[in-house]
C-alpha cells in the first residue's frame, strides 16, 4: 500500500538552528500538507503546496517557515531559526485530486528545540 | 472562525462494552466533517467524510452520523485493537478538535 514516508523521524536541535524536514509523498498525489501537533494539543494546519506553490498557509507559517519541492519527489520543510515552541510532531500529508480533507499522513517527525 | 469540540477527552470501555463519541463544531458552512483515527506515535489516518445533516458512514464496528451542530462516532461491540484517540476535523484545510482517547479493555 503507497504511504508517506518522512525524516528524520527524530531531531533534537538548539535554538536558533536551521532544520529541514523532509517528506516523500505518494507517487501520483498533487496536493501536499504540513500539519504539526504539539505535545498534548490539536493537530494544527501550517501550510498546503500545490502546482509548485502554496496556496494556503495559517498564521503559524511565518517569515521562518518555508517549504519547497526540490525534485519530483521530495517535499520539505524548513525552519530557519528554530525557537522553543517549535518542538512538536510535524506531520506531511498528501492528497491525489480535489481539494478534500481525505488527507494521507506521514508517521510525523518530531522535533525537540533545546 | 470554525472550531471542534470533542467529548469526552478520554474514554475506557470493556470490550463489547458499544458506546458514542462526540464532535460539537461551529462553522460559518461545512464543507465536509472529517474522522481519523491516531495511533500513538503515528499520523492520523482517515476514516469517513460527512458531508450533511442526516449522513451516515460505517466501516466494520464504526458508524459516523452527522446533524447540524455535531457528529457522533458510534462503536459497536469494540475490541482492544479500536484503542486509539480518535480525532473529528472540519472544512480544508482541516480544522482538527483535540480527540478523544479511546482504550477498550479484554
Amino acid at each position: 500500500e503507497p504511504e508517506v514516508t518522512q525524516t528524520p523521524s527524530h531531531q533534537v536541535t538548539q535554538m536558533g538552528q536551521e532544520v529541514i524536514l523532509r517528506c516523500v509523498p505518494i507517487s501520483n498525489h498533487l496536493y501536499f500538507y504540513w500539519y504539526r501537533q504539539i505535545l498534548g494539543q490539536k493537530v494544527e494546519f501550517l501550510v498546503s503546496f500545490y502546482n509548485n506553490e502554496i496556496s494556503e498557509k495559517s498564521e503559524i507559517f511565518d517569515d521562518q517557515f518555508s517549504v519547497e519541492r526540490p525534485d519530483g519527489s521530495n517535499f520539505t520543510l524548513k525552519i530557519r531559526s528554530t525557537k522553543l515552541e517549535d518542538s512538536a510532531m510535524y506531520f506531511c500529508a498528501s492528497l491525489d485530486t480535489g481539494n478534500t480533507g481525505e488527507l494521507f499522513f506521514g508517521e510525523g517527525s518530531r522535533l525537540t528545540v533545546l | 472562525e470554525d472550531q471542534v469540540t470533542q467529548s469526552p477527552e478520554a474514554l475506557r470501555l470493556q470490550e463489547g462494552e458499544s458506546s458514542s463519541l462526540n464532535c460539537s463544531y461551529t462553522v460559518s458552512g461545512l464543507r465536509g466533517l472529517f474522522w481519523y483515527r491516531q495511533d500513538p506515535g503515528k499520523g492520523p489516518e482517515f476514516l469517513f467524510t460527512l458531508y450533511s445533516a442526516g449522513e451516515e458512514k460505517e466501516k466494520e464496528r464504526l458508524k459516523a452520523t452527522l446533524t447540524k451542530k455535531e457528529s457522533f462516532l458510534h462503536i459497536t461491540a469494540p475490541k482492544p485493537e479500536d484503542s486509539a484517540t480518535y480525532l473529528c476535523a472540519v472544512n480544508t484545510p482541516l480544522v482538527f478538535g483535540k480527540g478523544t482517547r479511546l482504550s477498550v479493555i479484554a
